[in-house]
């Protein structure tokens, strides 16, 4: 069974600008989160979405957002792009509210 | 609120060497505890999931345990190849997930 995919791998942008990451999750799995690692953090917790809805959300602005297709497929949008949002997205997929696995993530660097 | 405190933060050990990692934890309604390790510049590698207070799972050289308060990730004669970032989490009966930060185990040959 194939594991979970994210594209594109590594993103270079400039301030302002905006960005859209995509997730496909393991074949089966109803469930898509979104993190964002950075060294001194750890990861954070984005938002989850499960069948097309959000079911849960971190505390981060409403800068970042996202949204899950019908084929459970996920994308996740950062506007505005500042250097902070400068980091490593992940990506994780479950049944729906066991184990979650994770993709190999999306480096993005903001210049 | 939920919360994950690993230690500790960084760990040097000699190939051979058993040690063990903790993660301290609180939550709300425990559905499940999780331990994965990270490689730089890729994704967290699922290893294991305990659910209650005395659980106890072996995977090759790791041995993860679980209390009430804590869990262990026990590293018996550990391999360079061992060498990675080890991350717990747990995820809440909202079906939220909690991480923490890490411990960073490098084992020396």
């Amino acid at each position: 069974k194939a594991g979970v995919t994210q594209t594109p791998r590594y993103l270079i942008k400039t301030r302002g600008q905006q960005v859209t990451l995509s997730c496909s999750p393991i074949s089966g799995h109803r469930s898509v989160s979104w993190y964002q690692q950075t060294p001194g953090q750890g990861l954070q917790f984005l938002f989850e979405y499960f069948s097309e809805t959000q079911r849960n959300k971190g505390n981060f602005p409403g800068r970042f957002s996202g949204r899950q297709f019908s084929n459970s497929r996920s994308e996740m949008n950062v506007s505005t792009l500042e250097l902070g949002d400068s980091a490593l997205y992940l990506c994780a997929s479950n049944m729906g509210s066991e184990t979650q696995y994770f993709g190999p993530g999306t480096r993005l660097l903001v210049l | 609120e939920d919360q994950v405190t690993q230690s500790p933060e960084a760990l040097r050990l000699q190939e051979g060497e058993s040690s063990s990692l903790n993660c301290s934890y609180t939550v709300s309604g425990l559905r499940g505890l999780f331990w994965y390790r990270q490689d730089p510049g890729k994704g967290p590698e699922f290893l294991f999931t305990l659910y209650s207070a005395g659980e106890e799972k072996e995977k090759e050289r790791l041995k993860a345990t679980l209390t009430k308060k804590e869990s262990f990730l026990h590293i018996t004669a550990p391999k360079p190849e061992d060498s990675a970032t080890y991350l717990c989490a747990v995820g809440n009966t909202g079906n939220q997930f909690y991480f923490g930060t890490g411990t960073s185990l490098t084992v020396i040959p």
